[in-house]
């Protein structure tokens, strides 16, 4: 399979603990993104890199989060001091360079963070 | 800045029925328009999107959407429903060098 893989699928964890979760792209694509999906709502942006480089950066993100791309190719997105509030879908997408003049994106699964 | 407004957050259809899902959007600049799908518990699926092409776009599993600059609008339709098409739809815009804005979905139910 060839597509957007996300790591874990599902993590349930205890408020103020830290979460990690690891995308790995589309080979070869370059561009990255992260975004949040909570319950009845649609897919938020969060912050997405440009090869290595974190180009942009939602208010959503607050200090709490941190996100990195060392190689150019899997991401990671850590979540520190967890809350209540950060329980959501986190999905990845990625877009090669034949699609970024219009910005369609290829998702991941996602992962399900369950706060308690 | 760019916007997606989905009217009704819940529409419910008959098996064979039409399917209407309304998006009107706002941009500043040509849209790119896109519409996803999206299962439950899983990440969300490229239905189809317009790149200023064709202004009539068809998709995959049936669905097509007109983009209609005069009434910012690019609803997705489908001239006969099926039980596998119910889950959420999310329309979204770019301007090509922005990241996608998605409105807040429109869940389709099915009844047989």
């Amino acid at each position: 399979d060839t597509g957007v893989s996300q790591n874990p699928r599902h993590k349930i964890t205890k408020r103020g603990q830290n979460v990690t979760f690891r995308c790995d792209p589309i080979s070869e694509h370059n561009r990255l993104y992260w975004y949040r999906q909570t319950l009845g709502q649609g897919p938020e942006f969060l912050t997405y890199f440009q090869n290595e480089a974190q180009l942009e950066k939602s208010r959503l993100l607050s200090d709490r989060f941190s996100a990195e791309r060392p190689k150019g190719s899997f991401s990671t997105l850590e979540i520190q001091r967890t809350e209540q509030g950060d329980s959501a879908m986190y999905l990845c997408a990625s877009v090669g360079s034949g699609s970024l003049n219009t910005g369609e994106l290829f998702f991941g699964e996602g992962s399900r963070l369950t706060v308690l | 800045a760019q916007s997606v407004t989905q009217l009704g957050s819940h529409v419910s259809v008959s098996e064979g029925a039409l399917v209407l899902l309304r998006c009107n959007y706002s941009s500043s600049v040509p849209p790119y328009l896109f519409w996803y799908v999206q299962y439950p518990n899983q990440g969300l699926q490229l239905l189809l999107k317009y790149t200023s092409a064709a202004t009539l776009v068809k998709g995959i599993n049936g669905f097509e959407a007109e983009f209609k600059k005069s009434e910012t609008s690019f609803h997705l339709t489908k001239p006969s429903a099926h039980m596998s098409d119910a889950a959420e739809y999310f329309c979204a815009v770019s301007s090509g060098n922005t990241p996608l804005v998605f409105g807040k979905g429109t869940r389709l139910s099915v009844i047989a």
